[in-house]
């Protein structure tokens, strides 16, 4: 069974970071692509990040790029994000999903940016 | 900035039938936009249904089905359940970046 674990999520300031993590189990995390999708309170979708299985192939949606990173440790079966220069508007869940496109999510793990 | 439309609200009396469809502000969606639909319910992580426009997967109930319509990825649920009312979103892929829809909230009554 698929399994995806967010944690790192808590209270940041303005202008803070923050690291997230994805733990994998249950599927071959090596061979996978991965991303990270948000949420905001009562608010849609939004995609954030993907990365490709061996971690040489990285895209970002605007809103984040040069700010956020997106990393994978395939020995760990782990995903990261690396969050810096943060702002209100990142305040939302976290989740981790895999997959090309998005198949099996975790729970999310929530982040709020606020003074 | 890439902009992708869904109906932001729908009602269906149960065992009806719907249509929610996917518009892109960059023109007619086709099959190299790789349409995924996914159901959110409240205090739940999206569950996906549909991917690369038609194709569902092992868990995807059979009354939900996808297609491209006028330019536009469609989902049709036929034979609405009441556990189908829930928040849909589109995906859609622009070379290698992704973008949802803003979700429709789909009331079954």
């Amino acid at each position: 069974e698929v399994q995806l674990v967010e944690s790192g999520g808590g209270l940041v300031q303005p202008g803070g970071s923050l690291r997230l993590s994805c733990e994998a189990s249950g599927f071959t995390f090596s061979i996978s692509w991965m991303h990270w999708v948000r949420q905001a309170p009562g608010k849609g979708l939004v995609w954030v990040s993907r990365i490709k299985s061996d971690g040489s192939d990285t895209t970002y949606a605007d809103s984040v790029k040069g700010r956020f990173t997106i990393s994978r440790d395939n020995t760990k079966n782990t995903l990261y994000l690396q969050m810096n220069s943060l702002r209100a508007e990142d305040t939302a869940v976290y989740y981790c999903a895999k997959g090309a496109a998005p198949v099996n999510w975790g729970q999310g793990t929530l982040v709020t940016v606020s003074s | 900035q890439t902009v992708v439309t869904q109906e932001p609200s729908l009602t269906v009396s149960p065992g009806g039938t719907v249509t929610l469809t996917c518009a892109s502000s960059t023109g007619a969606v086709a099959s190299n936009y790789y349409p995924n639909w996914f159901q959110q319910k409240p205090g739940q992580a999206p569950r996906a249904l549909i991917y690369s426009t038609s194709n569902k997967h092992s868990w995807t109930p059979a009354r939900f089905s996808g297609s491209l319509l006028g330019g536009k990825a469609a989902l049709t649920l036929s034979g609405v359940q009441p556990e189908d009312e829930a928040d849909y979103y589109c995906l859609l892929s622009y070379g290698g970046a992704w973008v949802f829809g803003g979700g429709t909230k789909l009331t079954v009554l």
